[in-house]
């Protein structure tokens, strides 16, 4: 069973704070890094997807960054959003794994005003 | 496009029925998957199918048996429905190297 740790389990800002989270995953055999983006009783949503070393993705205020190599993901959110509030996945990809992902349990994250 | 959908949204069973779940979608992806998702657990996959043809087994697939109907529909089968079992279950379904695309989840109780 692989281990995908994302960090913190929590996290409650206030709005207009800048914030992010890490994804750990296992540095070898790596083929793509996924981050989702999951609001209460909704579906996940993919935000991006990676699979170089050093990839920087961009989606408005939300960007990611990825390093292979020692294995771990960095989400950041500029000026966070009450609409930000969500819960953040991480998936890591393996080599030979049959297209399969596996997510960690995700960070919480809430906005306050 | 309807994307990935799923029937039923909400059912109750009792210990030792049987049901599928059913999911379908329209985006022609090879690679189809199905989730359950419990408190403090994330998701974690049960069965997936590479491709039509296909199908493996995820990290906790034990009661379960899954049939990849054709490239469109993956369906999930509880044989005989456990309390363990009481769960949230999402289907979603991928291209290649790109994303996974989730359907809106069934809320599987069974007593």
């Amino acid at each position: 069973i692989l281990n995908v740790e994302q960090s913190p389990q929590s996290l409650h800002v206030q709005e207009g704070d800048s914030t992010n989270f890490t994804c750990s995953f296992p540095s070898s055999n790596f083929y793509a890094l996924h981050w989702y983006r999951w609001e209460t009783a909704k579906s996940p949503e993919a935000l991006f997807v990676m699979t170089l070393n050093g990839d920087e993705k961009k989606k408005g205020r939300i960007s990611a960054t990825l390093n292979t190599k020692e294995g771990y993901s960095y989400l950041y959110i500029k000026g966070s959003q009450p609409e930000d509030s969500a819960t953040y996945l991480c998936a890591f990809g393996l080599t030979g794994g049959g297209n399969k992902l596996t997510f960690g349990t995700g960070t919480q994250l809430k906005v306050e005003l | 496009n309807a994307g990935v959908t799923q029937t039923p949204k909400f059912q109750v069973l009792k210990t030792g029925q049987s049901m599928t779940l059913q999911c379908a979608q329209d985006m022609n992806h090879n690679s189809m998957y199905w989730y359950r998702q419990d408190p403090g657990m994330g998701l974690r996959l049960i069965y997936y199918s590479a491709s039509e043809g296909t199908t493996d087994k995820g990290e906790v697939p034990n009661g379960y048996n899954v049939s990849r109907l054709n490239k469109r529909e993956f369906s999930l089968r509880l044989e005989s429905a456990a309390p363990s079992q009481t769960s949230v279950y999402f289907c979603a379904s991928k291209a290649r190297a790109y994303e996974q695309y989730f359907g809106p989840g069934t809320r599987l109780t069974v007593t």
